[in-house]
C-alpha cells in the first residue's frame, strides 16, 4: 500500500450534482495535488496544497474547488457536474512542495456522470 | 510554459525486443524528469528520477538537455512491462507542479 488514500473508489452521479472526493495523504506528507485524468486530455494537473495552503493551481474549473483540513486530508469539490467531468480524479502526496523525489499517488477516484 | 510531449499514444514490441518509449519535454530552466507506470487499474508509481540515474526493472532513461529528450529504454522487453508509461516533468524555482505527457500505451507481445 502506498500510503495515499482516496475514497470513494468509484462514485456514478447524476448530471448538475455536486461530489467531494477525499484524500488523505501519505503519513508525514505535508503536500497534496490533484490530478483529472481522461482518455483523451491525459493526467491533467488540478491544484495543489501545502501544510494547508494553496501552492499552484492548474486546469482546474470554477465548478471545482479543494482544500486541505489541519490534519492534511484533502477533500476536492465538483459542482454542476457535466458529462465531460467523468474521469479519473488521482490525489498525489510529497513530504514537500515540488519534491525531487517525485509523487506517490492514491489508486483514484472514478467518477462517472450520467 | 513548460510542456511534455510523448508522441507515441501505443507502442506495440514482442518480448525480448529492445524498447524505447519518447518524451520530448519544452522548458527554459534546469528540468526535473520522472518516469511513472501504471499498470493495468493500478496506480501511477514512479519508475524512474532523472537525477537517480538509476536502472528500475531494466530500465534507464537519459536526460539529453541539447535535444531536451529523456527517453525511455530497455534492451529486452518483457510482457510485464505491459503498461501505460507517462513521462513528467518538474520546473524548478517556486512552480512545483508535476506537468504529464498524455502517456504511451506500451504492450508487449509474447
Amino acid at each position: 500500500d502506498s500510503g495515499v488514500t482516496q475514497t470513494p473508489k468509484h462514485l456514478i452521479t447524476a448530471t448538475g450534482q455536486r461530489v467531494t472526493l477525499r484524500c488523505s495523504p501519505r503519513s508525514g506528507d505535508l503536500s497534496v495535488y490533484w490530478y483529472q485524468q481522461s482518455l483523451d486530455q491525459g493526467l491533467q494537473f488540478l491544484i495543489q496544497y501545502y501544510n494547508g495552503e494553496e501552492r499552484a493551481k492548474g486546469n482546474i474549473l470554477e465548478r471545482f474547488s479543494a482544500q486541505q483540513f489541519p490534519d492534511l486530508h484533502s477533500e476536492l469539490n465538483l459542482s454542476s457536474l457535466e458529462l465531460g467531468d467523468s474521469a479519473l480524479y488521482f490525489c498525489a502526496s510529497s513530504l514537500e512542495p515540488g519534491t525531487i523525489y517525485g509523487y506517490t499517488f492514491g489508486s483514484g477516484t472514478r467518477l462517472t456522470v450520467v | 510554459a513548460q510542456r511534455v510531449t510523448q508522441p507515441e499514444k501505443l507502442l506495440s514490441v514482442f518480448k525480448g525486443a529492445p524498447v524505447e518509449l519518447k518524451c520530448n519535454y519544452s522548458y527554459s530552466g534546469s528540468p526535473e524528469l520522472f518516469w511513472y507506470v501504471q499498470y493495468s487499474r493500478q496506480r501511477l508509481q514512479l519508475l524512474l528520477r532523472h537525477i537517480s540515474r538509476e536502472s528500475i526493472k531494466g530500465f534507464t532513461a537519459d536526460l539529453n538537455k541539447g535535444e531536451t529528450s529523456f527517453h525511455l529504454k530497455k534492451p529486452f522487453a518483457q510482457e510485464e512491462d505491459s503498461a501505460m508509461y507517462y513521462c513528467a516533468l518538474r520546473s524548478g524555482g517556486s512552480n512545483y507542479k508535476l506537468t504529464f505527457g498524455k502517456g504511451t500505451l506500451l504492450t508487449v507481445n509474447p
